[in-house]
């Protein structure tokens, strides 16, 4: 079946470091799709990438979507405390009409 | 965005009663919910896609008869669970969607302790 493999499953940082988590798919995705859920609580969309190639940026935030439509990364600049939580990335199967989340990455902040 | 509820937030049930959990669209239509389900440090995991008016569309290994949908109004679905068990304990999660788009919004989420 549809699947999206995400790495790494845990990751931590001393804070101001940069993060980074990536995503690939077996099949081409009609978008994809971030969220983040803090500890205790439930996901929350923070961006979706629909075109090959796509970057976009939320601040310290920064989503790209792979030429193939297979891949996604999101990068974490200077981080901070607020910053954890686990995040998921979801890859959108157009055929099936229904998300695909990706196993998460963990992120915890050493202040 | 979209405002999504969730009733209860949490609950604590003996095994072998049903829990129903409510999902509620606060602030528009939707035509298709999703119910998910989400075991401690793991992924969402799609449980079942609950379209207004028809038959929910369960996905595999999911017991249709276990979890039972039903998705009666345009900004109301709600999950059975039937006769839970210990196993069952979890974090059910729903989402929405509005029409012609493809970002899901999540509600609060509910925590399942069977005992």
């Amino acid at each position: 079946g549809q699947q999206v493999m995400q790495i790494p499953q845990y990751q931590h940082v001393q804070e101001g470091e940069d993060f980074t988590t990536y995503c690939n798919s077996s099949t081409t995705l009609s978008n994809i799709q971030w969220y983040k859920q803090r500890p205790g609580g439930h996901p929350v969309f923070l961006i979706q990438l629909v075109k090959s190639g796509e970057v976009k940026k939320q601040k310290r935030l920064t989503f790209q979507f792979g030429e193939a439509k297979k891949n996604s990364s999101l990068h974490i600049t200077a981080t901070q405390t607020t910053d954890v939580g686990t995040y998921f990335c979801a890859g959108y199967i157009q055929g099936a009409q229904k998300l695909v989340f990706g196993q998460g990455t963990r992120l915890t902040i050493n202040p | 965005g979209a405002v999504v509820s969730q009733h209860p937030s949490w609950v604590i049930c003996k095994s072998g009663t049903s829990v129903k959990i409510e999902c509620r669209s606060l602030d528009f239509q939707a035509t298709t919910m999703f119910w998910y389900r989400q075991f401690p440090k793991q992924s969402l995991m799609l449980m079942a896609t609950s379209n207004e008016g028809s038959k929910a569309t369960y996905e595999q290994g999911v017991e249709k008869d276990k979890f039972l949908i039903n998705h009666a109004s345009l900004t109301l679905s709600t999950l059975t669970v039937t006769s839970a068990h210990p196993e069952d304990s979890s974090f059910y999660i729903c989402s929405v969607r509005k029409q012609g788009q493809e970002t899901q919004y999540f509600g609060p989420g509910t925590r399942l302790l069977v005992l």
